[in-house]
């Protein structure tokens, strides 16, 4: 079956703290595509970033990092220095044939 | 930037009546789909769109529900005598359509149907 858990339901961080929200999928294929989207209070729906199964290497992207691990079945996302601005919910999506697959999400409340 | 457009952005109706969504993918796209939000909760794929047929529906996506491409640039989402419980947020989205179906998809802002 494919499966995206995201546990963390909400996370409050002060501003400047480091965050990372966890990811953890469950997929047959040998070759997938995870995704992250941030839902901003507004409500759209923003691509943050497209990882595929055979690309193994984390990518950082100013202050947001990402850790793939296929081992634990994990692809982790990391805020550095969080801002005000981040306060969101983020999205873990995984790709199954042409239709995404979403965790719960994650409510992250960044205070100033 | 190229960005998906969704008209209206919030929609009203009584139960029973029929509403229609519109999308305008971004214009060199080739997927299109359609996904729901109920409030507070995850993110639902409905119904995915190629080559003017439906390439995959959810079993969220029955009889009541129908897409359509009625021109080059407009892709719709019709519900044909709405319940309470399709009150939520819809979402478009489309792709390149590059890599078949495994491209990025790039959602639109939404639309807001509530159901009363």
């Amino acid at each position: 079956a494919q499966k995206v858990t995201q546990a963390q339901t909400e996370i409050s961080v002060v501003e400047k703290e480091d965050v990372t929200l966890d990811c953890v999928y469950e997929t047959r294929d040998t070759t997938y595509y995870l995704f992250w989207y941030k839902q901003p209070p507004s409500g759209e729906l923003v691509f943050l970033i497209r990882r595929n199964s055979f690309d193994e290497q984390n990518e950082i992207s100013g202050r947001y990092s990402w850790n793939f691990q296929k081992s634990t079945s994990s692809f982790n996302f990391t805020i550095t220095a969080s801002q005000v601005v981040d306060s969101a919910v983020y999205f873990c999506a995984l790709l199954n044939t042409d239709k995404l697959i979403f965790g719960t999400g994650t409510r992250l409340q960044v205070f100033p | 930037e190229p960005e998906v457009t969704q008209t209206p952005s919030h929609q009203v109706t009584q139960m029973g009546q029929e509403v229609i969504l519109r999308c305008v993918p971004i214009s060199n796209h080739l997927y299109f789909y359609w996904y729901r939000q109920i409030l507070g909760q995850k993110v639902e794929f409905l119904v995915s769109f190629y080559n003017n047929e439906i390439s995959e529906k959810s079993e969220i996506f029955d009889d009541q529900f129908s897409v359509e491409r009625p021109d080059g640039s407009n892709f719709t989402l019709k519900i044909r005598s709405t319940k309470l419980e399709d009150s939520a947020m819809y979402f478009c989205a489309s792709t390149e359509g590059l890599a078949g179906g495994t491209d990025t998809q790039y959602f639109g802002p939404g639309t807001r149907l509530t159901v009363l």
